[in-house]
């Protein structure tokens, strides 16, 4: 059973549009949540985060929303960049223990 | 400054074999974490590391065992290696166990045949 998922695998935005990744969650005791972006044969590196008292945490380019009552939360790019094409995952945890990962959204920005 | 490193980057086993995988940092963290990624399932968590001296079990322990040798170090050890386990491997470290990020090595691919 997922606790977190991210149910599109793949998404291709054109540059300088708005990219939108999505993830849904299911233990409502997480409080902590996490964007990674992964290119190939590198480890993922952290984007952004955001914690269960906030709605929106912003950070350049990137911005996360969290909405608890739906357990859903989105990253947006704004404007998408060919060098963002990467696998994102989302993460969430209790507290900062044994987060838990998504499977992943793989995002094409074409030029 | 490398932050996490693990060695090696490839590795090939047969069934029955024993392996470690070695990991490092450099960035004085507390905290440190061995994932696995696989096709599909996003990453892991085998084992984790709150701090020197404890070492505690992830989503996924069974088959592995860890070491935190050092503050700086925490090995994953495969005593007998499954095809099951064939993934690519990756350390991380974080300042604390806490809501704070995580410092990926690049990772190893293990395949086991």
């Amino acid at each position: 059973d997922q606790q977190v998922k991210q149910n599109s695998p793949s998404l291709s935005v054109q540059e300088g549009r708005i990219s939108i990744l999505n993830c849904d969650y299911t233990n409502s005791m997480f409080d902590y949540f996490l964007w990674y972006k992964k290119y190939p044969a590198e480890g993922p590196t952290f984007l952004i985060s955001i914690s269960s008292i906030k709605d929106k945490n912003e950070d350049g380019r990137f911005t996360v929303f969290l909405n608890k009552s739906a357990k859903h939360l989105s990253l947006h790019i704004v404007p998408s960049q060919p060098g963002d094409s990467a696998v994102y995952f989302c993460a969430a945890s209790v507290s900062g223990f044994k987060t838990i990962f998504g499977a992943g959204t793989r995002l094409f920005v074409k030029a | 400054n490398a932050g996490v490193t693990q060695t090696p980057k490839f590795q090939v086993l047969k069934t029955g074999q024993s392996m470690t995988l070695q990991c490092a940092q450099d960035m004085n963290h507390n905290s440190m974490y061995w994932y696995r990624q696989d096709p599909g399932m996003g990453l892991r968590l085998i084992y984790y590391s709150a701090s020197e001296g404890t070492t505690d079990k992830g989503e996924v322990p069974n088959g592995y065992n860890v070491s935190r040798l050092n503050k700086r170090e925490f090995s994953l050890r495969l005593e007998s290696a499954a095809p099951s386990q064939t993934s690519v491997y990756f350390c991380a470290s974080s300042e604390y166990v806490g809501n704070t990020e995580a410092f990926f090595g690049q990772g190893t691919r293990l395949t086991v045949v």
